[in-house]
């Protein structure tokens, strides 16, 4: 079995800050996603690569940037964190055109 | 994009009962349908899918899927306080550039099973 790794576990920010959140796994997976995950509301697909080097935006991809410079490792940047945002930013992987996504424990985040 | 609503929103059981969860989506074309459970503070883990019309049992969980009404639910027989937990129906829709698929999740609906 593999695992997904994801740092911080706990983001404490403060509005217009830009912030860097960090997901390793190490599944050999082509495929790795960033998803928001906030009370009352369905995840939402951010960013999502399906290789080292790509990028394809998702549903919410305004006010984020993402890398993906190894197959192992997906970076998600809040380019400016807002006041009193709070929300769970889930890192998933998957083998290229797969359905099962593996998710990380999630980096929770809270802008003051 | 796709919609997926989920119900009931919560619903508290007592241990050994049999728990219905329902969900509906709007896209006819959808591919697998999926259910992942997640537990406080951890990520969501991928229970079990169903692509074809009918039903599908994994132990003591039974999916069933009806296109034609877009609705599927997912059905735990013999509860288990371990089973409390959110539970999301995830739709999943072939991407434009086939190069996957991209799953899209409803809100969730937390069981809470009492022992």
């Amino acid at each position: 079995g593999g695992i997904i790794t994801q740092t911080p576990k706990f983001l404490i920010g403060q509005e217009g800050q830009k912030l860097t959140l960090k997901c390793q796994q190490n599944f050999n997976h082509d495929t790795m996603y960033w998803y928001r995950q906030d009370s009352g509301k369905g995840l939402r697909l951010i960013y999502y690569s399906i290789t080292e080097n790509d990028l394809q935006k998702g549903d919410l991809s305004e006010g984020y940037d993402a890398s993906r410079e190894k197959k192992s490792s997906f970076s998600l940047t809040v380019t400016s964190a807002q006041k009193n945002e709070m929300a769970v930013f889930l890192c998933a992987s998957s083998i290229q055109g797969g359905e099962r996504l593996f998710f990380g424990h999630g980096t929770k985040l809270s802008v003051l | 994009q796709e919609k997926v609503q989920q119900s009931p929103e919560s619903l508290i059981v007592p241990e050994g009962a049999m728990v219905s969860l329902n969900c509906s989506f709007s896209d006819s074309a959808s591919q697998s349908i999926w259910w992942y459970q997640q537990h406080p503070g951890k990520g969501p883990k991928a229970l079990i899918s169903i692509f074809s019309n009918g039903n599908k049992k994994e132990g003591r969980l039974t999916v069933y899927l009806n296109r034609a009404s877009l609705h599927v639910s997912l059905h735990i027989k013999d509860s288990q306080p371990s089973d409390s937990a959110v539970y999301l129906c995830a739709v999943s829709m072939v991407l434009q550039q086939g190069t996957g698929s991209k799953l899209s999740f409803g809100k969730g609906a937390k069981l809470t099973v009492s022992p």
